[in-house]
């Protein structure tokens, strides 16, 4: 098994720009979710997903959409990119039941909007 | 809202024994875990607390007290490559509604 993949590893933007980050899963996970992480502030949820077809808000949503049309893939979409969004970027999956809060997280990618 | 305090920074001797703390304040309570990162690295999960008292895994323990909103992380004979950021992070509203602290950077020297 692979785990948890994200694409790509590392990213530069322009204000402005749009990008998706890629985030796949090959351990039948139910749950999924998207973090940045910044320095001194730890990791921070944006959105994630209890189901295919199913998603929700986090604690910083705003300047990024989600979607989950497979229980595998769960990409994040930056609209139009900020340079208050460079930051690195952890997918993580977990399964249903007992080991629910055992998340499993990416390699990460490494954002920067010039 | 949620919050969590846990310390910056804490060095400890190869060998020896060191305790990472959490409090946390929270409008929900299901569990505390604690995530393990090396530098470059991804988290890791190491453990969870949902019920209060003791958890052990190996050489890593972890404590939670629900009536005090405390937990810490305990490391037992600590090896070089336990040097580490540590996260404590509060499950709050159902298994993805996580809050993570700042993080714990351990040193360990020799």
């Amino acid at each position: 098994n692979a785990g948890v993949t994200q694409t790509p590893k590392f990213q530069v933007l322009k204000t402005g720009q749009s990008m998706t980050l890629q985030c796949a899963q090959d351990m039948n996970h139910e749950y999924m979710s998207w973090y940045r992480q910044d320095p001194g502030m730890g990791l921070r949820l944006i959105h994630y997903s209890v189901g295919a077809g199913i998603t929700d808000q986090g604690e910083v949503p705003n300047g990024y959409n989600v979607s989950r049309s497979t229980t595998e893939d769960f990409p994040l979409r930056l609209l139009s990119a900020a340079p208050s969004q460079t930051s690195v970027y952890f997918c993580a999956s977990s399964s249903k039941g007992l080991s629910a809060n055992e998340q499993f997280f990416g390699p990460g990618t490494r954002l920067t909007v010039l | 809202g949620q919050s969590l305090e846990q310390p910056s920074e804490v060095t400890a001797v190869e060998g020896a024994i060191v305790q990472i703390n959490c409090t946390y304040q929270t409008s929900g309570f299901y569990g505390l875990s604690w995530y393990q990162q090396h530098d470059g690295g991804a988290p890791t999960f190491l453990s969870y607390n949902a019920l209060d008292g003791l958890e052990e895994t190996g050489r890593f323990s972890s404590f939670l007290s629900r009536s005090d909103s405390y937990g810490y992380l305990l490391l037992q004979e600590l090896q070089m490559k336990d040097s580490a950021s540590y996260f404590c992070a509060v499950n709050s509203g159902g298994y993805q509604k996580v809050t993570f602290g700042i993080g714990t950077k351990l040193q360990v020297i020799p």
